[in-house]
């Protein structure tokens, strides 16, 4: 059974803060990494789509980095804003079977 | 909008009964997702279609069905609903087979079986 693992499972913190999360994903048979953005009443947005060692990807104050080998991605928050509010999803695709599997999330509470 | 359209929003239904939840993909997208989200837990990955074919099956259950059409629109069956299957039932879609951009998700259904 193949886990990603998601941590912490939520957080707290003030407005300016910068934060991060982690994504664990089993580290053989990697394909792609996905990070999405899920607001509340809202549907999952996609942020990042990674699949190389080593990739970073950037979209304003969020950013994510990718270590396939030991299996974890990383995402950070610069300077948090209410409206960053949400939960962060990461999601692992073993390969070309184009099946994402979901973590449970990390629900981000930014307070003004 | 995101461009995956689901109906209905909302679903209210009695035990034992069968309901179907339809998902219109983002234009030009080829592969349809079903996901389930129950209370306290994360997306559950049920079923993969890509251009009208089965691709994928997760743990959907034997009571679940689901279909793509011609049109490429989806439809995902559900029968003999238990108290159980009371979820939001998310589509996504994506382009094509080999290529990642990142799913497109709709809005979901709230199925709340009573």
């Amino acid at each position: 059974i193949l886990n990603v693992e998601q941590s912490p499972q939520s957080l707290h913190v003030q407005e300016g803060d910068s934060t991060n999360f982690t994504c664990s994903f089993p580290s053989s048979n990697f394909y792609a990494l996905h990070w999405y953005r899920w607001e509340t009443a809202k549907s999952p947005e996609a942020l990042f789509v990674m699949t190389l060692n080593g990739d970073e990807k950037k979209k304003g104050r969020i950013s994510a980095t990718l270590n396939t080998k030991e299996g974890y991605s990383y995402l950070y928050i610069k300077g948090s804003q209410p409206e960053d509010s949400a939960t962060y999803l990461c999601a692992f695709k073993v390969d070309s079977s184009y099946k994402l599997i979901f973590g449970s999330g990390t629900r981000l509470l930014v307070r003004p | 909008d995101s461009g995956v359209t689901q109906t209905p929003k909302h679903l209210i239904t009695a035990t034992g009964q069968r309901v179907t939840l339809r998902c219109s993909p983002r234009s030009g997208d080829l592969s349809v997702y079903w996901y389930q989200q129950s209370l306290d837990q994360g997306l559950q990955f049920l079923i993969q279609y890509y251009n009208g074919e089965e691709r994928a099956k997760g743990n959907i259950l034997e009571r679940f069905s689901a279909q793509q059409f011609p049109d490429l629109h989806s439809e995902l069956n559900l029968s003999s609903l238990e108290l159980g299957d009371s979820a939001l039932y998310f589509c996504a879609s994506s382009q094509r087979l080999g290529e990642d951009y990142g799913y497109t998700f709709g809005s979901g259904t709230r199925l709340t079986v009573v």
